[in-house]
C-alpha cells in the first residue's frame, strides 16, 4: 500500500493548457509539499501545507495554485503551461513541520 | 552563492570501494543536515540524518558534519552495485528542506 502516491506519473501536453496532479497520503501526517526536480535532479520546494492551512510559498509564478482539501490531500494546478515547465514533481509528507519528508514516486510533466 | 553546493558527478567505482560524498553549506546557523538517495525514476528516501556536528554511522553508511568549515559527507564502505543511485545532501531551515544537487554514483560489479 503506497504512502505517498501520485496521479499521473507521467503527463505529456502542449503549451497553454492547463493540467493538475493529484496526491494522497494514507500516512496519517499533518503536513504536504509540492518539490520541483529539474532536468538536472536539482530538487526545490514549491509549496507546503500543514492541516490544509498554506504554509510556505517560494518563489512560483502564480499559474502554480496548490489545493488541499483535507489533510491527506494536496493538489497542484497549472495553469497556461510553459516549456519551463517540464520536470518532475514530487508531492511529499511529513508528520509535522519538522518531521522526515516521505516523497511520492513522481509526476513527470513534459510541456511540448 | 547557492545556500547548498554538490558535485553533481557521475561518480563511477567498482564494487567493493569507499566511497565519498560531499556537499558545502552556506549559512553557518544550519543545524540539520540531511543525505537521501533517489533511485531511477522513483522519489528520494531519507538515507541519514545528523544534528550539529559530528558523525553518524548506520551499516555501512557514515554521515560526517564539519561545521567549521561548513562541509558535509557521506561516506560508504564496501560499495555495492545496488548502491548506485543519485545521492542528496539536504539541509533543514524551518519548515523546508534545501536540497544540494545530487551526486550520480554509479557502482561497477
Amino acid at each position: 500500500d503506497t504512502a505517498v502516491s501520485q496521479t499521473p506519473k507521467y503527463l505529456v501536453t502542449q503549451m497553454g493548457n492547463d493540467k493538475s496532479i493529484k496526491c494522497e497520503q494514507n500516512l496519517g501526517h499533518d503536513t504536504m509539499y509540492w518539490y520541483k526536480q529539474d532536468s538536472k535532479k536539482f530538487l526545490k520546494i514549491m509549496f507546503s501545507y500543514n492541516n490544509k492551512e498554506l504554509i510556505i510559498n517560494e518563489t512560483v509564478p502564480n499559474r502554480f495554485s496548490p489545493k488541499s482539501p483535507d489533510k491527506a490531500h494536496l493538489n497542484l494546478h497549472i495553469n497556461s503551461l510553459e516549456l519551463g515547465d517540464s520536470a518532475v514533481y514530487f508531492c511529499a509528507s511529513s508528520q509535522d513541520f519538522a518531521g522526515e519528508l516521505f516523497f511520492g514516486e513522481g509526476s513527470r510533466l513534459t510541456v511540448l | 552563492q547557492k545556500e547548498v553546493e554538490q558535485d553533481p558527478g557521475p561518480l563511477s567505482v567498482p564494487e567493493g570501494a569507499i566511497v565519498s560524498l560531499n556537499c558545502t553549506y552556506s549559512n553557518s546557523a544550519f543545524q540539520y543536515f540531511m543525505w537521501y538517495r533517489q533511485y531511477s525514476r522513483k522519489g528520494p528516501e531519507l538515507l541519514m540524518y545528523t544534528y550539529s556536528s559530528g558523525n553518524k554511522e548506520d551499516g555501512r553508511f557514515t554521515a560526517q558534519v564539519d561545521k567549521s568549515s561548513k562541509y558535509i559527507s557521506l561516506f560508504i564502505r564496501d560499495s555495492q552495485p545496488s548502491d548506485s543511485a543519485t545521492y542528496l545532501c539536504a539541509i533543514r531551515q524551518g519548515g523546508k528542506l534545501i536540497f544540494g544537487q545530487g551526486t550520480e554514483l554509479s557502482v561497477k560489479p
